[in-house]
């Protein structure tokens, strides 16, 4: 099955400074890429999403890029702010539409 | 924020007690989702259900069981809670075809 790997587990940013974090996986198969913010007692919220026929997706400040080949996907944040601080979670869709998730990012933004 | 919505939000129990969880989605979604979210922030999905069919069960001992009793429903019981049962339960949603799951609020459970 699908196993997808997420890192850091921590990170801390500057406001203002970017922020990246990294996942892989592990199944050729997985056509499907979304990543999760999750705040403090909160449910995760969906942010971005890429699909593999595409490289790259952006969305205002926050980009998502996807080497297929690599099999590895990155979360990139720019100019953040202290609403940005939460865990991130990458996620690939594996066959009958089972979500399987990194192990989570939690993201610091220090004022 | 009420599209896919759980009750109860927390629930606090004995060990070896008998609970349910329910999820509700005002969506007309197709399929629903159940996810544990364990003390690291974990998350893990548990079942899933299409059209009240169940579709996806990973290796979850059977004292869970998941009921369908229409599309816009999918509840959780749990039998004989142990303390390693304490999570928050995540329940989501997704338009069949499509890939975007929405989750709803969470159940966060504690066993005593």
């Amino acid at each position: 099955g699908e196993n997808v790997e997420q890192h850091p587990s921590t990170l801390s940013v500057q406001e203002g400074d970017s922020a990246v974090i990294k996942c892989t996986y592990s199944d050729s198969a997985s056509n499907y890429f979304p990543w999760y913010k999750q705040e403090l007692g909160k449910r995760p919220q969906l942010i971005i999403d890429i699909r593999s026929n595409v490289g790259e997706k952006k969305d205002q400040r926050i980009a998502v890029t996807l080497n297929k080949t690599a099999k590895h996907f990155s979360l990139h944040i720019t100019e953040t702010q202290p609403e940005d601080s939460a865990v991130y979670f990458c996620a690939a869709v594996q066959g009958a539409q089972k979500l399987v998730f990194g192990q989570g990012t939690r993201l610091t933004i220090n004022p | 924020d009420t599209a896919v919505s759980q009750t109860p939000k927390y629930l606090v129990t004995q060990m070896g007690n008998d609970k349910s969880i329910k999820c509700e989605q005002n969506l007309g979604h197709d399929t629903m989702y159940w996810y544990k979210q364990d003390s690291k922030k974990f998350l893990k999905i548990m079942f899933s259900y299409n059209n009240k069919e169940l579709i996806i069960n990973e290796t979850v001992p059977n004292r869970f069981s998941p009921k369908s009793p229409d599309k816009a429903h999918l509840n959780l019981h749990i039998n004989s809670l142990e303390l390693g049962d304490s999570a928050v339960y995540f329940c989501a949603t997704k338009i069949g075809g499509t890939d975007t799951q929405y989750f709803g609020p969470g159940t966060r459970l504690t066993v005593l």
